[in-house]
């Protein structure tokens, strides 16, 4: 029963520090997503992938890069971590069609100094 | 684009109040609506979801129908215990792949 699983699940980074966001899904889903909440702002996709070896950029990719490393894991990268990504983030995934449901990690809570 | 607008909160009620959060969308095509529940320290999870026009979803009290003359998807329940308080998402998706969600309206519920 673990369906999303991400790590770690607080980080505090140094400004210019680099740092992975792990996740993995056993729910045999195709399309993976990383979002970011912050308050007030609602969620915001970062980057998704609709298909292994497929990345996309969402809303918000500047700053980050991601691996669909295979179909149950999906990476986020910062490579120079800045004030403004501290912030709570999500991944996500969901079979493929307009119905299906999506499924969310228990987030991942970084700050950045 | 598509959009997802829904009513601002915070949304403060007294137990077994009745509860009513507005969500109205704008999409091409026909999407597929959601309301999504999301509890202090916790992810997101599907509360309900309804796939085409005047479906109904429901769950633990709550309904939603999916009205399309209206574009809307309103989140009701009759009586809210102290137990609802969280952030509600509505969200629609489509065969594009990539879902929409609204800001998120934060329910407090008072004993």
């Amino acid at each position: 029963n673990a369906g999303v699983t991400q790590t770690p699940k607080f980080q505090v980074l140094k400004t210019g520090q680099s740092m992975t966001l792990q996740c993995a899904q056993d729910m045999n889903h195709n399309s993976m997503y990383w979002y970011r909440q912050d308050p007030g702002m609602g969620l915001r996709l970062i980057y998704y992938s609709a298909s292994e070896g497929t990345t996309d950029k969402g809303e918000v990719p500047n700053g980050y890069n991601v691996s669909r490393l295979n179909k149950r894991e999906f990476s986020l990268r910062l490579e120079s971590a800045a004030p403004s990504q501290t912030s709570v983030y999500f991944c996500a995934s969901s079979g493929q069609g307009s119905g299906n449901t999506i499924y969310f990690g228990e987030g991942s809570w970084l700050t950045v100094v | 684009g598509d959009s997802v607008t829904q009513m601002e909160g915070p949304v403060t009620l007294s137990e077994e109040a009745f509860l009513t959060i507005n969500c109205t969308y704008t999409a091409t095509g026909y999407p597929s609506l959601f309301w999504y529940v999301q509890y202090p320290g916790e992810g997101l999870q599907l509360l309900l979801k309804a796939t085409k026009a005047d479906d109904k979803g429901s769950n633990k009290g709550f309904e939603a129908t999916y009205r399309k003359e209206t574009t809307s998807f309103h989140l009701e329940k009759g009586s809210v215990q102290v137990s609802d308080s969280a952030v509600y998402f509505c969200a629609l998706g489509t065969n594009a792949g990539k879902s929409t969600f609204g800001d998120g309206t934060t329910l407090t519920v008072k004993p």
